[in-house]
């Protein structure tokens, strides 16, 4: 059964520290990507990545961190230097960059 | 500067009715777009999409529109369900790093 996963769905966190969120995929997609949600705003590239151990910064990249070190997995790493890091996180992922964006479940972080 | 502009952010259409959703975006280089539908606390969900090439596409109860020389895209859903009550995000897409670009979202709700 194929998909993207992300884990945990909530996450608190208190301000100053840092906290890493889970992106799993196992449709061997080539390509993943990080969005960021707020309320009345459409998503917000942060990051991407169209092959392992390389990836791009997005639009808002800054206070975020990533890795890719498996075709499977894209984790997201929001630092303490994000200024407003309460949001909801969305991982996605596509064939090869040029097709159709496929999203997990998603990630509420509140930091406290 | 957004790029990608959904002027609704809400629309209430009767069921059975047909319910148009529009997107405007600025730049004439993107050639691939998209509409996902979103619930709350979900990740969005893949609908419908259109490439430059064609000026209509449709499946099932959803149609996509594209107006190129307007830089104008619309979704329309005929019959419209209650199942349909969500957020709906246009994206757009450009080259072959398959970046999208969100609008901020129109919420829909279908009465019944």
């Amino acid at each position: 059964d194929g998909g993207i996963t992300q884990s945990p769905k909530y996450l608190f966190r208190k301000e100053g520290q840092n906290v890493t969120l889970s992106c799993e995929q196992n449709l061997n997609h080539d390509a993943m990507y990080w969005y960021r949600q707020d309320p009345g705003q459409g998503l917000r590239l942060i990051y991407y990545s169209q092959i392992v151990n390389d990836f791009q910064k997005g639009d808002i990249a800054e206070g975020y961190s990533v890795s890719r070190e498996k075709k499977e997995s894209f984790p997201l790493t929001v630092t303490s230097a994000q200024k407003n890091p309460t949001a909801f996180y969305l991982c996605a992922c596509t064939r090869d960059g040029t097709d159709t964006q496929y999203f997990g479940p998603g990630t509420r972080l509140t930091v406290l | 500067d957004q790029q990608v502009k959904q002027n609704s952010p809400s629309l209430s259409v009767q069921e059975g009715r047909i319910s148009i959703l529009n997107c405007d975006y600025t730049n004439s280089m993107f050639d691939y777009f998209l509409w996902y539908k979103k619930y709350p606390a979900e990740g969005p969900t893949f609908l419908i999409s259109i490439s430059s090439i064609k000026d209509k596409n449709e499946d099932g109860r959803f149609t996509v529109f594209l107006n190129k020389s307007a830089k104008h895209l619309s979704l329309h859903i005929v019959p419209s369900q209650p199942g349909d009550s969500a957020v709906y995000f246009c994206a757009v897409s450009s080259g072959n790093t398959g970046k999208l670009i969100f609008g901020q979202g129109t919420t829909l709700q279908v009465k019944p």
